[in-house]
């Protein structure tokens, strides 16, 4: 199995900060995921990137794939209380999709 | 609306008492798979199948059964549940397999087996 590692593990910062979560593996793959879980849900879609070098964004998040396309980041500037959740990297290795273990993100008010 | 439903959220149960958590979905997606969540170790796959009929073991089967009689439902089967099988199962769905395509989670459902 693919080890996909995320870190920070945990990340509290004031609200208005930015920050940048990083999800690595050793080994390659066609595209990267990026879910966010809020507590008491599942775990919900935010980007796919499939492109090596590829760079996405949603509103405030900034999605990147390395080139090698072995490593992922998420940049959230000016962090809001309504990003707080856990940040899931995820990565299809065969017929199972691979999560990383995640970073627990808190922004405070 | 679109979504995966789990049935029950929450559940407390004795160890080797026999129980089954069911998962729905109603967008008509082949791919079915549940997970469990533990801290610090993510979302482990346990089981999946791919289509009617058609299941395969995940990272961590052991102790768990599932069957796809129709394409809509997956349910997770303990035999004989144990303390280690405590944790956050997630079922979820989606077209087909890849990291390509959007998977849709139901909420959860929080098994403590005492």
């Amino acid at each position: 199995t693919q080890l996909l590692e995320q870190s920070p593990q945990f990340l509290s910062i004031q609200e208005g900060e930015n920050l940048t979560v990083y999800c690595n593996s050793s080994s390659v793959f066609s595209s990267l995921q990026w879910y966010r879980q809020e507590p008491g849900e599942g775990p919900v879609l935010l980007v796919t990137v499939v492109t090596g070098g590829e760079v996405k964004k949603l509103k405030r998040l900034t999605f990147q794939f390395g080139d090698a396309r072995k490593d992922s980041s998420l940049h959230i500037t000016a962090a809001q209380p309504g990003d707080t959740g856990l940040y899931l990297c995820a990565g299809a290795e065969g017929n199972k999709l691979v999560f990383g273990a995640g970073t627990i993100l808190r922004v405070k008010s | 609306e679109a979504q995966v439903t789990q049935n029950p959220r929450y559940l407390i149960t004795v160890t080797g008492k026999k129980l089954t958590v069911t998962c729905s979905q109603n967008m008509n997606h082949e791919y079915m798979s549940w997970y469990r969540q533990d801290p610090g170790l993510g979302l482990r796959q346990i089981y999946y199948s791919m289509n009617v009929e058609v299941t395969d073991k995940g990272d961590v089967p052991e102790g768990y059964k599932v069957s796809r009689k129709e394409k809509r439902n997956f349910p997770l089967i303990l035999e004989s549940p144990s303390p280690n099988q405590t944790s956050l199962y997630f079922c979820a769905s989606s077209y087909f397999l890849g990291a390509r395509t959007e998977a849709f989670f139901g909420q959860g459902t929080r098994l403590t087996v005492v």
